[in-house]
């Protein structure tokens, strides 16, 4: 069965630094997404990308955060600065197009310190 | 997307039947109700969606009354694997095609024991 991947699965780094997070959605899909989850807290939309561009976003997803498709199957989330709050599981998420389930990746933790 | 409300946990033991119950009164008519099953530092996975009546899977079924304002999951005979946080999530999920983000809530954490 298809499924989207994320890498790395743990990634430690210092406040202020900029961190990319990566997924590989499944492959015919064409909506994707960025979740993020807190420890003990609800799983929270950040931002969603069809057709190369933002077609949603959060108010979480400020100016500090930005997702690129570089290629034809990778979907990045890049945080240019982070902060300590931004210690999160983030999970990459994928849909067909008319479709309503989405798949998720199995997550990224990031923990900033 | 309309607000839901379900229990903040449950308790069952191996090889009962678990429901757990949604409340949606303010569904929109083009919402779908959709459940997803999260494990301990896991994505959420999907479960089962309907829009009324019943539908049924290989995992699990869904009871939606006529008023659509409520949604039963049904789980039969749970193990110990079963333990995860369940969501129920409303809205119109397609979208334009199947843009639409997803809202989850607090969900109900299901606690299966020996």
């Amino acid at each position: 069965e298809p499924e989207v991947t994320q890498t790395p699965s743990h990634q430690v780094t210092q406040m202020g630094q900029e961190v990319i997070l990566r997924c590989v959605p499944i492959s015919n899909h064409l909506y994707f997404y960025w979740y993020r989850q807190i420890l003990g807290q609800k799983v929270e939309f950040l931002v969603s990308f069809y057709n190369n561009e933002i077609s949603e976003k959060s108010e979480i997803f400020d100016d500090q955060f930005s997702v690129e498709r570089p290629d034809g199957s990778n979907f990045t989330l890049k945080i240019r600065s982070t902060k300590l709050e931004d210690s999160a599981m983030y999970f990459c998420a994928s849909i067909q197009f008319g479709a309503r389930e989405q798949y998720f990746g199995p997550g990224t933790r990031l923990t900033v310190t | 997307l309309a607000k839901t409300t379900q229990p903040i946990s449950m308790d069952s033991y191996e090889g009962q039947e678990v429901n757990i119950t949604c409340s949606h009164n303010n569904i929109a008519t083009n919402d779908y109700i959709t459940w997803y099953q999260q494990f301990p530092s896991q994505g959420p996975r999907f479960i089962i969606q309907g829009y009324k009546t019943k539908v049924t899977n290989e995992v699990a079924s869904l009871f939606i009354p006529a008023d659509r304002k409520s949604s039963t999951l049904s789980l039969p005979r749970v193990s110990l694997s079963d333990t995860a946080v369940y969501y129920c999530l409303v809205g119109d999920l397609s979208g334009t095609g199947g843009g639409n983000k997803l809202t989850f809530g607090t969900g109900t954490q299901l606690k299966v024991e020996l």
